[in-house]
């Protein structure tokens, strides 16, 4: 299995600023994954967070917005852009292994006023 | 896409009792089946998982069924306790890794 940690665990911000949400896996994995888990609801997954080249985005979430980077097997990084009240989420970190196995971070709360 | 399924959304049960969620899926492609418990506050965990060559797997008190050829796939926990209680959500995977969840089933465990 994998230890994934995230920074912040939460934060509250202001419309129109951005955030940047850490994750740090405790070993190398093969793949590392965004979530996003709005209130009450289950899990979306945003992009595929590649090792050393551009993520890839699901439908409906796009770079502009969700930018994120991988500068190595163990750390990636989300950034929430020209954020809006509807942003106001949990954001989730996962990493895989390569045996299909998932493991997820703790979550980053937040909430945009 | 994958589409998955998730019954009932809401779950009470008396402790030492069992409780089962059942899950369906629409891709006949996937081959994957992992189920993630998430506590108040916390990042999902996964509990138990199957994989498409497989009917049946258990781990203690945990167990989960297939059936490709429905397309489904249950969680049963028995003798329930109180640490139970959680929201459960069942998945499926293609094998590239990405996860289709279901809603979710908020499970609580009465003492």
């Amino acid at each position: 299995s994998a230890v994934i940690s995230q920074k912040p665990s939460r934060d509250i911000c202001q419309r129109g600023t951005s955030l940047t949400i850490q994750c740090q896996v405790d070993s190398q994995v093969t793949m590392m994954f965004w979530y996003r888990q709005q209130p009450g609801q289950s899990l979306t997954l945003i992009a595929t967070a590649n090792q050393g080249s551009e993520a890839t985005y699901e439908s409906g979430f796009v770079i502009d917005k969700f930018p994120i980077s991988r500068p190595n097997l163990t750390f990636s990084t989300l950034t929430v852009s020209n954020m809006s009240p509807e942003d106001s989420s949990i954001y989730l970190c996962s990493a895989s292994t390569g045996t299909n196995e998932q493991f997820f971070g703790p979550g980053t709360r937040l909430t945009v006023l | 896409g994958e589409n998955v399924e998730q019954h009932p959304s809401t779950l009470s049960v008396q402790e030492g009792d069992s409780a089962v969620i059942k899950c369906t899926y629409s891709d006949s492609a996937s081959n994957y089946f992992p189920w993630y418990k998430q506590e108040l506050g916390k990042g999902p965990q996964l509990i138990i998982d199957i994989r498409s060559n497989v009917g049946e797997k258990k781990d203690q008190r945990i167990a989960v069924t297939l059936n490709k050829t429905a397309k489904h796939f249950s969680l049963h926990i028995t003798e329930t306790q109180p640490e139970d209680s959680a929201v459960y959500f069942c998945a499926a995977s293609t094998g590239d890794y990405k996860l289709s969840f279901g809603a979710g089933t908020t499970v609580t465990v009465r003492a």
